[in-house]
């Protein structure tokens, strides 16, 4: 099966800008969407197909995906940004399988 | 608006049974793809099935051939039959949509606690 690839922590002052990878083997082939999800919340979808922001999200939030990894860039980072992030493909190669990526904790100092 | 929300979640023992529900106001769950996603404490989220608007169905490995799911159009609600459940069914479970297609999750519901444990 297809697996995603975070790093399980990221940490960044605010005001600086966080990254976020997401590897996958040919990622860049597919689709992927990010989650953003603080304690005791049910995840928020802040980017989806690569780069796309839906409506509410600030233009902080960006995305990239090339060869094998994909990348979510939060800019002038705030307290608020302090949650788990996850990526996210939906892999139909043979039987259709949504897959998470592991969760990247975005501490900011 | 879009809301989901989840009923049903509670202490059940090894080997048992348990109906979750998902309640949807805003879309038509007739017409929408329906998912549920889990999230064992601590832990990272994991897809567990989705029914497609023509009704097809799909699960994840570790759920496959015990949970089913299903929906009552009259009721606008979707539902996953968890039979033989074991330890590590043990999550927070989450009914979610999508009205840019089926391969993302843009509406979440707020979850339901399933524990299971002798």
């Amino acid at each position: 099966s297809y697996v995603l690839t975070q790093p399980p922590s990221v940490s960044v002052a605010p005001g600086q800008t966080a990254r976020i990878t997401c590897g996958g083997n040919n990622i860049g082939s597919k689709s992927v969407h990010w989650y953003r999800q603080k304690p005791g919340q049910a995840p928020v979808l802040v980017v989806y197909d690569d780069s796309d922001r839906p409506s509410g999200i600030p233009e902080r939030f960006s995305g990239s995906n090339s060869g094998n990894t994909a990348t979510l860039t939060i800019s002038r980072v705030e307290a608020g940004d302090e949650a788990d992030y996850y990526c996210q493909v939906w892999d139909s190669r043979t039987y259709p399988l949504w897959v998470f990526g592991g969760g990247t904790k975005l501490t900011v100092l | 608006e879009v809301q989901l929300v989840e009923s049903g979640g509670g202490l059940i023992q090894p080997g048992g049974s348990l109906r979750l529900s998902c309640a949807v106001s805003g879309i038509s769950v007739s017409r929408n793809y329906m998912s549920w996603v889990r999230q064992a404490p601590g832990k990272g989220l994991e897809w567990v099935s989705i029914i497609y608007s023509g009704g097809s169905t799909y699960y994840g490995d570790s759920v496959r051939g015990r949970f089913t799911l299903a929906r009552d159009i009259s009721k606008n609600t979707f539902y996953i039959q968890m039979n033989s459940l074991r330890a590590e069914d043990t999550a927070v479970y989450y009914c979610a949509t999508s009205v840019r297609g089926a391969a993302l999750f843009d509406f979440w519901g707020q979850g339901t606690l399933v524990t299971v444990s002798s």
